[in-house]
């Protein structure tokens, strides 16, 4: 059960796009579409932002996306805003478990 | 609305037990996987444990497995963690989460909990 590859740190300014990876193996990422994204500030409770690779929750903003390639999960944001600062973790089904992805901070400068 | 409701965390030694309810409401509990997830202090999420909508089916990390023990009764709309022989590094946050889909176990989870702190240290 080894965690999800992710950077630990992307940035970029007030309306730029940026992209978060998350690399597993074909045991996890490559082998199912239930890769999902969340979002956690500070003392909060992760936030689900995309499921099922490319699925958005309602009331979750049309500038984040998901997509998926080999056993490669990304989650992009566009229009980048203030309120995207934060924690962002992606998470894949496993076989019989689910695995995270050790996290990225996301600045905004 | 949807709300997920944890409690029984506390600050116990190495070695002893503790128990961890998720009150649930606002949806039909009994339709749904349900999820525990936890984070040390200052690290990421770490998926801990699932159960199955009818509760049949039972799953664990690997670091848990045969000293926590998932459970559900959805008469009470309850999810409960049993945690026996308690590591200093299970210390965490406990956060109960649901499926997004009824009947899935897919582990994209669409409503959480607040958390309930765990704390193990002598």
């Amino acid at each position: 059960q080894s965690a999800l590859t992710q950077p630990a740190s992307v940035s970029g300014s007030p309306g730029q796009s940026i992209t978060i990876s998350c690399t597993g193996t074909s045991s996890d990422v490559g082998n199912y579409n239930f890769v999902s994204w969340y979002q956690q500030h500070p003392g909060k409770a992760p936030k689900l932002m995309t499921y099922e690779v490319n699925k958005r929750p309602s009331g979750v903003s049309n500038r984040f996306s998901g997509s998926k390639s080999g056993n490669t999960a990304s989650l992009t944001i566009s229009g980048l805003q203030a309120d995207d600062e934060g924690y962002y973790y992606c998470c894949s089904l496993a076989g019989s478990n689910w695995v995270f992805g050790g996290g990225t901070k996301v600045t905004v400068l | 609305q949807v709300q997920l409701v944890e409690s029984g965390g506390d600050v116990v030694q190495p070695g002893t037990s503790l128990s961890l309810s998720c009150a649930a409401s606002g949806f039909t509990f009994r339709s749904y996987g349900t999820h525990w997830v936890r984070q040390a202090p200052g690290k990421g999420l770490e998926w801990v444990a699932m159960i199955s909508f009818d509760g049949t089916n039972k799953y664990y990390a690997d670091s848990v497995k045969g000293r926590f023990t998932i459970s559900r009764d959805n008469s009470k709309n309850r999810l409960y963690m049993q945690m026996n022989s308690l590591r200093v590094e299970d210390t965490a946050v406990y956060y109960c989460a649901k499926e997004v889909r009824p009947y899935s176990n897919s582990g994209n989870l669409d409503y959480w909990g607040q958390g309930t702190l765990v704390t193990v240290s002598s």
